[in-house]
């Protein structure tokens, strides 16, 4: 069935200012965390990845932190531009075991970026 | 260079009918995904694949089937729609036997369930 009255958390920055955006996952046996970016209208692309034996990992401009004790991920963006503005997803792979290659994402946050 | 491609792009369908969204593939990626995105909402995953030959169940697999034949294409049925389907649906591709994460998303398959 469909999931009721829910709707994405929001962040609102200035152009120039950092991002910080959060996502609580919930599989301890995932073996990568991934971010992804979907503007209106779009499919999801690829951010950054990081695998689960690591807690951080740099990009350009980008972030990914991971505290595997609270079962945190979050994405860090240096100097935001308004082309960042979008909906942002973190996701979990599994690449061993039963639920090998299940591909899952979790909550999204809308970022919005005012010039 | 087509990537991942979609069809219907959109489609308006009236309840109890059957409908197949095609998905295809030109990166040789042995897996594939099918999700819905509902407005305002993340993605689920349906149903995945990660070779030809063989499926897996996702999140919500009620109501939708899918067949993995070859390595290039990943058909999504729906055997008899409900409005409750209305919803945007997106197949994905990634490497994933190399140990790549990147999937790489089509342009969505927009369904109205009436």
């Amino acid at each position: 069935g469909e999931s009721v009255g829910l709707h994405l958390p929001t962040l609102s920055v200035q152009e120039g200012d950092n991002s910080i955006i959060n996502c609580a996952y919930s599989n301890s046996a995932s073996d990568y965390f991934i971010w992804y970016k979907q503007e209106s209208g779009k499919g999801p692309q690829f951010i950054i990845d990081i695998r689960s034996n690591m807690d951080k990992r740099q990009g350009q401009r980008v972030t990914v932190l991971l505290n595997k004790t609270v079962k945190h991920l979050s994405l860090q963006i240096a100097a935001t531009q308004p082309g960042d503005s979008a909906v942002y997803f973190c996701a979990e792979i599994a690449a061993g075991g039963t639920s090998y290659g299940k591909l899952t994402f979790g909550q999204g946050t809308i970022l919005t970026v005012h010039p | 260079i087509a990537g991942i491609t979609q069809a219907p792009t959109s489609q308006i369908l009236a309840a109890g009918r059957r409908m197949t969204l095609r998905c295809t593939q030109d990166m040789r990626h042995n897996a594939m995904y099918w999700y819905r995105q509902d407005l305002g909402l993340g993605l689920r995953l349906i149903h995945y694949s990660n070779t030809a030959g063989t499926t897996g169940k996702g999140e919500v697999p009620d109501g939708y089937s899918v067949s993995r034949a070859n390595t290039d294409d990943f058909p999504l049925t729906l055997a008899s729609a409900v409005p409750s389907q209305t919803s945007v649906y997106f197949c994905a591709s990634s490497d994933s036997s190399q140990g790549n994460t990147e999937a790489f998303f089509g342009q969505g398959t927009r369904l109205t369930v009436v």
